[in-house]
C-alpha cells in the first residue's frame, strides 16, 4: 500500500483566515514533505521532515507553518495568505533509511487552495 | 540550485508509437532518478525509478541512464492515448533530501 492521504480536496480562504492542511501515512515512511505546486509548473519543495525533525526549510514565508505530531503525520498551518498562494499543496513520504533505494516518494492527491 | 532539464514539448505520437522523453541533470553527484506522471489536475504518480548506468523495464516502460552524460530518458512503447499526460523527471540532489523536478513534459497519444 502506497497510500498517502490528504484533506480537504479543496479548500477556498479569505485572507485573514486561518487553516490548516492535513497529511497522512500508513506506509512506515520517517520522511515527510510538503510541496506547492502552481498551473504549468513542476512541484516546488517547501518543507521535509526527517523523523519528526524538521529538516529542510526552503525560505517559506512564515504564514506557512508545517508541524508533524508524528511518524504518519504531517500538518501545513495556513494565516494571512495572499492570492498568490493559491495553488495545489502536495504532500508527500518516503522511507528515509539510509539506502537511496528507498527514497521513493509518494505523493498524495493534493489539496487544491484559492486565496481570495 | 542544481538544474534538471527536460525536453520541451508537446510531444505529440501516434497510438502505438514508441514515445521518448528525456531529461539532463547538473549535479554529478546525484544518484537516484524518478519519472513521474501527471494526469491534468492529479497528483505526481511514480512510474520508475533507476539508479544504475543502464536499462531498466517495467512493462511498456524503460528507463535509461548514463550517468557520464548526466543523462535519463524515459521510452513508452506502444503508447495508448491514456499515457497522456505530463511526465515529471526528478532528481535529487546529491546528499541532500531536496527533489528537484524537471518542467515537465506533455505528451499527447493520438488515437
Amino acid at each position: 500500500d502506497t497510500e498517502v492521504t490528504q484533506t480537504p480536496k479543496h479548500l477556498v480562504m479569505g485572507m485573514t483566515n486561518k487553516k490548516s492542511l492535513k497529511c497522512e501515512q500508513h506506509m512506515g515512511h520517517r520522511a515527510m514533505y510538503w510541496y506547492k505546486q502552481k498551473a504549468k509548473k513542476p512541484p516546488e519543495l517547501m518543507f521535509v521532515y526527517s523523523y519528526e525533525k524538521l529538516s529542510i526549510n526552503e525560505s517559506v514565508p512564515s504564514r506557512f507553518s508545517p508541524e508533524c505530531p508524528n511518524s504518519s503525520l504531517l500538518n501545513l498551518h495556513l494565516h494571512a495568505l495572499q492570492p498568490e498562494d493559491s495553488a495545489l499543496y502536495l504532500c508527500a513520504s518516503s522511507q528515509d533509511s539510509g539506502s537511496r533505494e528507498a527514497d521513493t516518494q509518494y505523493f498524495g492527491p493534493g489539496t487544491r487552495l484559492t486565496v481570495l | 540550485q542544481k538544474e534538471v532539464e527536460q525536453n520541451s514539448g508537446p510531444l505529440s505520437v501516434p497510438e502505438g508509437a514508441i514515445a521518448s522523453l528525456n531529461c539532463t541533470y547538473s549535479d554529478r553527484v546525484s544518484q537516484s532518478f524518478f519519472w513521474y506522471r501527471q494526469y491534468s489536475g492529479k497528483s505526481p504518480e511514480l512510474i520508475m525509478s533507476i539508479y544504475s548506468n543502464g536499462d531498466k523495464e517495467d512493462g511498456r516502460f524503460t528507463a535509461q541512464l548514463n550517468k557520464a552524460s548526466q543523462y535519463v530518458s524515459l521510452l513508452i512503447r506502444d503508447s495508448q492515448p491514456s499515457d497522456s499526460a505530463t511526465y515529471l523527471c526528478a532528481v535529487y540532489q546529491g546528499g541532500s533530501e531536496k527533489l528537484v523536478f524537471g518542467k515537465g513534459t506533455k505528451l499527447t497519444v493520438n488515437p
